[in-house]
């Protein structure tokens, strides 16, 4: 079990460019999340899917974020047209099913906008 | 909104002394869950923990589903205890609600 991956763990992009993170979730698990995380804000809930299926993305702000879970092994984040306060800690986690929320992080991706 | 509280916000200790960290939670929630971060690092669960009392080590986690509030308590703390130390709470099947952490250092 390599847990939950994440790539790339570091990401530098110029402002206005667009920037894809990649999550692969432990293998069996049905729900994967996206969080953001922040030192002013902490963690951020972004999206969730159930068995890749899109439930909720209330946290997701509207405009130039997307994200995707086209199979059961992966899931990307993309943010286009990236701003500098979009600089943060992207972090994808997985669990088993929507009964248990016990959490598995991946390593996250450090996503800078110069 | 909901809400996470964390206490005490930041703590220091000489290596060798026990840490008591506290979670409140403003409404009600169907579990919670423990992490460990080092600065730079990734979350790594400690204890999932939506009742009751746990333990692993030198670790102990209790939670109080009734009066809606979770404790961490870490004795003989060590060095590489040092860290960021986060609450979490579900308040239905998914979304977890983190708390901003207890910044935690053992010294020497």
């Amino acid at each position: 079990n390599a847990g939950v991956i994440q790539t790339p763990r570091h990401k530098v992009t110029g402002k206005g460019q667009e920037a894809t993170l990649w999550c692969e979730p432990i293998s069996g698990h049905s729900a994967v999340f996206w969080y953001r995380q922040t030192i002013v804000q902490g963690l951020e809930f972004l999206t969730y899917f159930r068995n890749q299926a899109p439930i909720d993305d209330s946290g997701m702000p509207k405009e130039r974020f997307s994200a995707q879970m086209p199979n059961q092994s992966h899931s990307t984040l993309k943010i286009q047209s990236t701003q500098p306060q979009d600089s943060a800690v992207y972090l994808c986690a997985s669990s088993l099913d929507t009964s248990n929320s016990d959490y598995t992080f991946g390593s996250g991706t450090r996503l800078l906008v110069i | 909104g909901q809400q996470v509280q964390q206490s005490p916000t930041s703590l220091v200790l000489q290596e060798g002394e026990n840490a008591e960290l506290q979670c409140n939670f403003s409404t009600s929630l169907n579990s919670m869950q423990w992490f460990y971060q080092r600065p730079g690092g990734s979350l790594i669960s400690v204890f999932y923990n939506p009742s009751g009392t746990k333990q692993s080590g030198r670790l102990t986690s209790t939670t109080v589903i009734k009066e809606r509030r979770s404790s961490l308590h870490i004795s003989s703390s060590q060095i590489t205890d040092s860290g960021t130390y986060l609450c979490a709470m579900a308040t239905n099947a998914y979304k977890v609600i983190f708390g901003k952490g207890t910044h935690l250092h053992v010294l020497p």
